[in-house]
């Protein structure tokens, strides 16, 4: 089980973002992906294995973690980046996603 | 680039089925299907390895749901069957079995009498 927090940040342009993920237990090969959603739109691949950014990712997302406790953080938030980020773990039959972070305009 | 385009939407009756296809484009190890309920969040509901056909559902929808693939034309699908309300949500294939990109454009699934 992956629990995310806070449920909402209500955060200004410009502003540093601190997202956290838990999970029940350690996350195998540190396995844990972060994406982020608009409304109306698919999610969107950010970090995967932890921190590595996907294609055409900027660099001001950046992830990190090991075990049961990870963290995405945006250095300074864009008007782009308000939507829901969800992280998400893999194992051998298995996937399962964070309830979600809800990152709003303040 | 590879791409992902999934079908129409659907409305169906409780206690209907209804299958989703996802045309791909570009090689792919693996294929997920992914729902989102009205304001709620991801739930993951299985994957496909379309080269052997091999198979994996989330434990919830154990014998309701059947992922399967057509090489031929690069389709993959979802059937849900015994279809409830709480059925209704936005249906995404993504590629992959581990992180999940690209997604498709989603598709619809409204169960209602």
């Amino acid at each position: 089980v992956l629990t995310q927090s806070p449920g909402i940040l209500s955060l200004s342009p410009g502003e540093r973002a601190t997202l956290s993920c838990r999970a029940s237990q350690s996350v195998a090969n540190n396995n844990l992906i972060w994406y982020q959603q608009k409304p109306g739109q698919a999610p969107r691949l950010l970090i995967y294995a932890t921190s590595r950014r996907a294609t055409d990712i900027p660099d001001r997302f950046s992830g990190s973690g090991s075990g049961t406790d990870f963290t995405l953080t945006i250095s300074r938030l864009e008007p782009e980046d308000f939507g829901v980020y969800y992280c998400q773990q893999y194992g051998a039959s298995s996937l399962t996603f964070g309830p979600g972070t809800r990152v709003e305009v303040k | 680039q590879f791409q992902v385009v999934q079908s129409g939407g659907e409305v169906k009756k409780p206690g209907a089925s209804v299958k989703v296809s996802c045309n791909v484009s570009g090689y792919m190890l693996g294929l997920s299907w992914v729902r989102q309920a009205p304001g709620q969040g991801l739930e993951w509901m299985g994957w496909i390895t379309p080269f052997n056909g091999n198979t994996k559902y989330a434990q919830k929808f154990q014998g309701r749901v059947t992922i399967s693939a057509d090489t031929s034309t690069n389709t993959v699908y979802m059937e849900l069957t015994s279809l409830r309300s709480d059925d209704t949500a936005v249906y995404y294939c993504a590629r992959g079995a581990s992180w999940l990109d690209p997604w498709g454009q989603g598709t619809l699934v409204t169960v209602s009498s």
